[in-house]
């Protein structure tokens, strides 16, 4: 079964400082997803990676790919307090009818 | 647009009895995936939908089972509940197929099972 890894678990920053959440998998994929959570809400769709080298960036927020390295990066530029909430990453299988979800990093901005 | 929409929002069952959550997806969006959260397990696969035709599903026993109507509205069954059910269930609706293009989620089912 393929295991997805985010660290840290849990990040609490300063607004204006900028930080990297990781996402590591452990067997091959070449489509990664990034997501938001707010406490007891939904999620929200943020980037989705489909390809090795894949950068996207939305705001403050800059996701890429390195396929070979099985992992992902979500990278936050000069955090703001709204930024707080759950990242969650999730691949697919080789196979790509499988997805499988991290753990969850959560992030809280301390102004 | 009116965005995913998910009845009912709570609902409280007993062990054993079966239960029935409803997905209406984005006008237009043929895809309807569903996912189930809970504190333990984290976020976890439980089908994709596209077409009305099952094209993936998780690890999860037999007693999950869905379906995707015409309309692309799609439902999730749950039969013989267990108190391990407990948890969030999200669907997600898609253009395409989800795998490859974003999702958009609903607001989610929250089942409790006593």
């Amino acid at each position: 079964e393929l295991k997805v890894e985010q660290n840290p678990l849990f990040l609490s920053m300063q607004e204006g400082k900028n930080y990297t959440i990781y996402c590591n998998y452990s067997t091959t994929s070449d489509r990664l997803y990034w997501y938001r959570q707010d406490p007891g809400k939904s999620l929200e769709s943020l980037f989705v990676l489909l390809s090795n080298g894949a950068v996207k960036q939305e705001g403050r927020l800059m996701a890429s790919l390195d396929t070979k390295a099985r992992l992902s990066t979500l990278h936050i530029t000069a955090a703001v307090h709204d930024l707080s909430a759950t990242y969650f990453c999730a691949v697919t299988s080789n196979t790509g009818n499988q997805f499988y979800f991290g753990t969850g990093t959560s992030l809280t901005v301390i102004p | 647009k009116a965005g995913v929409t998910q009845t009912p929002r709570y609902l409280i069952k007993t062990r054993g009895q079966q239960v029935t959550l409803s997905c209406s997806p984005i006008s237009g969006h043929r895809s309807v995936s569903w996912y189930q959260q809970t504190p333990g397990q984290g976020l976890q696969f439980l089908f994709e939908y596209f077409s009305e035709t099952q094209r993936n599903k998780g690890n999860f026993p037999g007693r999950f089972s869905g379906r995707q109507f015409s309309n692309s509205r799609s439902e999730m069954n749950v039969s013989t509940l267990e108190l391990g059910d407990s948890a969030l269930y999200l669907c997600a609706s898609s253009l395409r197929l989800p795998l490859t293009d974003t999702q958009y989620f609903g607001p989610g089912t929250r089942l409790t099972v006593l």
